[in-house]
């Protein structure tokens, strides 16, 4: 079975440009979430989606992150501008529901460096 | 927001050695995961407690949940260099209890 797949695994960018990641998430898991980990910090969840509707959203901040999920199976998280304190992990996981009762399976992340 | 706060935040042991991390909360969980993360790799679940004083294990981890579903510990039993990683627990939180909140982790560092 395939994991989660994430691109890009690294991207360094200048502090005011734009950056994308793209998550694709397990065949069939209905929920997906976008983890921010800083250094030496377990994740702290920014969005989640339940098919292609958001659950939680509030620890967006929506001022220059933005994410969406397309059709309920891929998604893409932006950032517009870049701030260097978004130096971070961004990791995506999908499971088959949300909560705690079922597993969550992550990517490998994309380590952001803005510089 | 539903805290979760691990202790220690770093521990850095013997090979061989025993230690225990704990999760603990002022919130009743549902239920409790724990995860291990290696560098540069996404965390990965090794277990879900649910019931109250629920005690699992797995090789040489034993994970317990507190009676009152407040709190959790993992113990490591003769720790190998293999063992060393960020240990996170999580648990679901908000309102709908739907989704999943992680903890800060502690780091553990096991020396051959």
């Amino acid at each position: 079975e395939a994991g989660v797949a994430q691109s890009p695994r690294y991207k360094i960018i200048e502090k005011r440009q734009s950056v994308a990641f793209w998550c694709n998430p397990i065949s069939g898991h209905a929920t997906l979430y976008w983890y921010q980990q800083i250094l030496g910090q377990g994740p702290k969840l920014l969005i989640q989606f339940q098919n292609n509707g958001v659950v939680d959203d509030s620890q967006l901040p929506k001022d220059r992150f933005s994410a969406e999920r397309l059709k309920g199976v891929d998604s893409t998280l932006k950032i517009q501008p870049a701030k260097l304190e978004d130096s971070a992990v961004y990791l995506c996981a999908s499971s088959l529901a949300g909560g705690g009762y079922t597993e969550a399976f992550f990517g490998q992340g994309t380590r952001l460096t803005v510089v | 927001t539903q805290l979760l706060e691990q202790s220690p935040q770093f521990l850095s042991i013997q090979e061989g050695e025993n230690l225990t991390v704990y999760c603990n909360s002022s919130s009743v969980f549902s239920s409790l995961q724990w995860y291990r993360q290696e560098p540069g790799e996404g965390p990965v679940l090794l277990v879900t407690v649910v019931t109250g004083g629920e005690v699992k294990k797995l090789k040489r981890l034993t994970f317990q949940f507190g009676d009152a579903r407040k709190d959790s510990s993992l113990h490591i039993t003769a720790a190998q260099p293999g063992d060393t990683g960020l240990y996170l627990c999580a648990a679901p939180s908000g309102g709908s209890n739907y989704k999943l909140t992680f903890g800060k982790g502690t780091l553990l560092t096991v020396n051959p």
